[in-house]
C-alpha cells in the first residue's frame, strides 16, 4: 500500500498563508497526472473535497485553497487563512488500489 | 443537489451482522463508481469498499475483504454494505461516498455517516 505521511498540526494565524505537506512512499504520477487529492473536515461533519489531481479546485470550493506538487511531494496551501477554515485536512492517493489517506493536518489559528 | 443519506448503523456484538444503506439523488446514480469509507473515533479516513457502475466490480482492502460486501441497486438509487463477522476494529462512522469520474478516484461527495459500535 501506498504510505501517505502528514505533520499532525500547524499554527497560524488569521490572514496568514498556510501550507500543508504530504510525502508519498511512492510515486503517485501516472501519464501526466498526479492522483492526489484533498479534502477538509471539520469536526463532526463529513469530509469534503477541496482538491483532485494535484491541483485542481473541486467545484464550489474557493480561490483561497490551491494544490501542488508531484512524484511524492504535494502541498495543499490556504491563502489567506480564514477563521473557518479551522479543520483536519487529509491527503488521498488514487495511484494505486487501496486508496490510501494520509493521518490528517489539523490546523489551527495563533 | 448531490445527497447522499445512509442508514442502518447501530450497536452490533462481535461475530454478528449489519447492512448499511445509502439513498442517493441529485445526480444519475448509475453513472458514478461508489464508495464506502470509514473513519473509527478520534481517528483518520480508510476505505473499505468500491463497486463499478454496474456492479459487476468491486474492490476491497484486505481488512475487509471476505467479510464485507458492498452493491447497489441503480433502479433504487442504492448503495448498500452488508457487513458479517464484525469485529471491535469495525467501530467507526461509516460514510457513503461518490467517486468523481471513472474509476477509483477522488471522493467528490459525502454522506453525513452512520455509526457503527462493535461491542458485547
Amino acid at each position: 500500500d501506498i504510505v501517505l505521511t502528514q505533520s499532525p498540526a500547524l499554527a497560524v494565524s488569521l490572514g496568514q498563508r498556510a501550507t500543508i505537506s504530504c510525502k508519498t512512499n511512492q510515486n503517485v504520477d501516472y501519464y501526466g497526472n498526479s492522483y492526489m487529492h484533498w479534502y477538509q473536515q471539520k469536526p463532526g461533519q463529513q469530509p469534503k473535497l477541496l482538491i483532485y489531481l494535484a491541483s485542481n479546485l473541486a467545484s464550489g470550493i474557493p480561490a483561497r485553497f490551491s494544490g501542488r506538487g508531484s512524484g511524492t511531494d504535494f502541498t495543499l496551501t490556504i491563502d489567506p487563512v480564514e477563521a473557518d477554515d479551522t479543520a483536519t485536512y487529509y491527503c488521498q492517493q488514487s495511484r494505486n488500489l487501496p486508496p490510501t489517506f494520509g493521518g490528517g493536518t489539523k490546523l489551527e489559528l495563533k | 443537489e448531490v445527497q447522499l443519506v445512509e442508514s442502518g448503523g447501530g450497536l452490533v456484538q462481535p461475530g454478528r451482522s449489519l447492512k448499511l444503506s445509502c439513498a442517493a439523488s441529485g445526480f444519475t446514480f448509475s453513472n458514478y463508481y461508489m464508495a464506502w469509507v470509514r473513519q473509527a473515533p478520534k481517528k483518520g479516513l480508510e476505505w473499505v469498499a468500491t463497486i463499478s457502475t454496474s456492479g459487476s466490480r468491486t474492490y476491497y482492502p484486505d481488512s475487509v475483504k471476505g467479510r464485507f460486501t458492498i452493491s447497489r441497486d441503480n433502479a433504487k438509487s442504492s448503495l448498500y454494505l452488508q457487513m458479517n463477522s464484525l469485529k471491535s476494529e469495525d467501530t467507526a462512522t461509516y460514510y457513503c461516498a461518490r467517486h468523481r469520474g471513472i474509476g477509483t478516484t477522488s471522493f467528490d461527495y459525502w454522506g453525513q455517516g452512520v455509526m457503527v459500535t462493535v461491542s458485547s
